[in-house]
């Protein structure tokens, strides 16, 4: 029972250093998603897709991109790492059925902690 | 104003005691309400949803107040391993299961 893998776990990085997040899951979600979670604040919404070759920017894009060239794939790349970008990264994947009360909730990875010197 | 705002906490209370944290959106439009549950360092875990009648599960009671515009979780009898940040969460749109997160509220539940 994977679920959603993210690798790697931890990462220390310079600053205007790239790196490329990896998520993974095997339960064959439509919908994948990144966030970022900050001391004191909600998670946040980077950048999300509604299926394969498919992605569009949620709440603070500014500094990230993504590729879903797989289905079961979500990349998330810093390519000149800022230390505002300092951060625990999660993962997110869920069917694209249902809405109100049939809503399919969100399964999350268990994080990437990055740090930006 | 936040898109939801949660009282941070931090709530410590005896095992065995009753405890209700409040959620209140913005978005009347709103259509999913979700309570998560994380530990410290860890990643989100979906604790319930949230039903417009109120819905209930073991100790947990969650009810959803349209008119208000507020969420609430009610833990009933805490146990030390209910400790934990609780997030409230809305899916403001409806659609693109876009979902917004409270920043949480922290319970530790003392011995």
């Amino acid at each position: 029972n994977a679920g959603v893998t993210q690798t790697p776990k931890f990462r220390v990085l310079k600053t205007g250093q790239s790196m490329t997040l990896l998520c993974a899951q095997d339960m064959n979600h439509e919908y994948m998603y990144w966030y970022r979670q900050d001391p004191g604040m909600g998670l946040r919404l980077i950048h999300y897709s509604v299926g394969e070759g498919t992605t569009a920017k949620g709440e603070v894009p500014d500094g990230y991109n993504v590729s879903r060239l797989k289905k079961q794939n979500f990349l998330l790349g810093l390519e000149s790492a800022a230390p505002s970008q300092t951060s625990v990264y999660f993962c997110a994947s869920s069917y694209s059925s249902g809405t109100g009360v049939f809503y399919q909730p969100q399964h999350f990875g268990d994080g990437t902690r990055l740090s930006i010197l | 104003r936040k898109e939801v705002e949660q009282d941070p906490g931090p709530f410590n209370v005896p095992e065995g005691a009753t405890v209700a944290f409040n959620c209140t959106y913005s978005n009347s439009a709103s259509q999913s309400f979700f309570w998560y549950r994380q530990d410290c360092r860890k990643e989100p875990k979906l604790l319930m949803s949230v039903y417009s009648s109120g819905n209930e599960d073991g100790r947990f009671t969650a009810q959803l107040n349209r008119a208000s515009q507020y969420i609430s979780l009610l833990i009933r009898d805490s146990k030390l391993s209910d400790s934990a940040t609780y997030l409230c969460v809305v899916n403001p749109s409806g659609s693109a299961r876009q979902l917004t997160f409270g920043s949480g509220t922290q319970l530790t539940v003392l011995p």
